[in-house]
């Protein structure tokens, strides 16, 4: 079964740039979230779909941040304009229904400098 | 109330050791309490789980504790492997979302030969 995939990996970008992330969840998966992990923290939820309707988007910043999830498969997270303290690691995980099979992805780094 | 507190900050044990991370917990609510591992440049991957409904769940090496009245769960890595070096996270949710973790800070592990 192939993982949940990411891309890109890294990313350096300078402040007030926009960024965008894309996710690829396990196929069949119907639940996707997306967790910001700061260094030297665990990572917390920015925002959850349940196929392409979202669930909890509460601690997702959304003066700047936004994120969809068209046809209820691929994902996409968009930082616009990006901070200083938005440098973290964006983790996508999916599972088949809840907390049941969730899998994380290997997230990708951003760095805003 | 949401949070979900994990000590140590880091850990050394020597192999064959005992490894032991703990975590506290407030919200009641709170039905699924599992643990993950992560190793540099990976996402987290879920290691072992437990219900409030038992005190103590064993897989392999790898063992959680439950304390329902304390609030409290903590995770037993016996004998101990220089490959179990990583960073260690507990995580809970709710049965009644459809999969939100809140995790703990983390704990990373070093575990010497």
């Amino acid at each position: 079964e192939a993982g949940v995939a990411q891309s890109p990996r890294y990313k350096i970008i300078e402040k007030r740039q926009s960024v965008a992330f894309w996710c690829n969840p396990i196929s069949g998966h119907a639940t996707l979230y997306w967790y910001q992990q700061i260094l030297g923290q665990g990572p917390k939820l920015l925002i959850q779909f349940q196929n392409n309707g979202v669930v909890d988007d509460s601690q997702l910043p959304k003066d700047r941040f936004s994120a969809e999830r068209l046809k209820g498969v691929d994902s996409t997270l968009k930082i616009q304009p990006a901070k200083l303290e938005d440098s973290a690691v964006y983790l996508c995980a999916s599972s088949p229904r809840g907390i049941h099979g969730y899998t994380f992805g290997s997230g990708t780094r951003l760095t805003v400098v | 109330q949401q949070q979900v507190k994990q000590s140590p900050q880091s850990l050394i044990v020597q192999k064959g050791g005992i490894s032991i991370i703990n975590c506290a917990y407030e919200n009641t609510a709170f039905d699924y309490f599992p643990w993950y591992q992560q190793f540099p440049g990976k996402g987290p991957a879920l290691l072992i789980a437990i219900r409030p409904d038992v005190s103590e769940k064993k897989e392999g090496r790898f063992t959680i504790s439950f304390n329902k009245s304390a609030k409290q769960f903590s995770l037993h890595i016996m004998d101990s492997q220089p490959g179990d070096s990583a960073t260690y996270f507990c995580a809970a949710s709710t049965s009644s979302n459809t999969g939100k973790l809140i995790f703990g800070q983390g704990t990373t592990l070093q575990v010497k030969p």
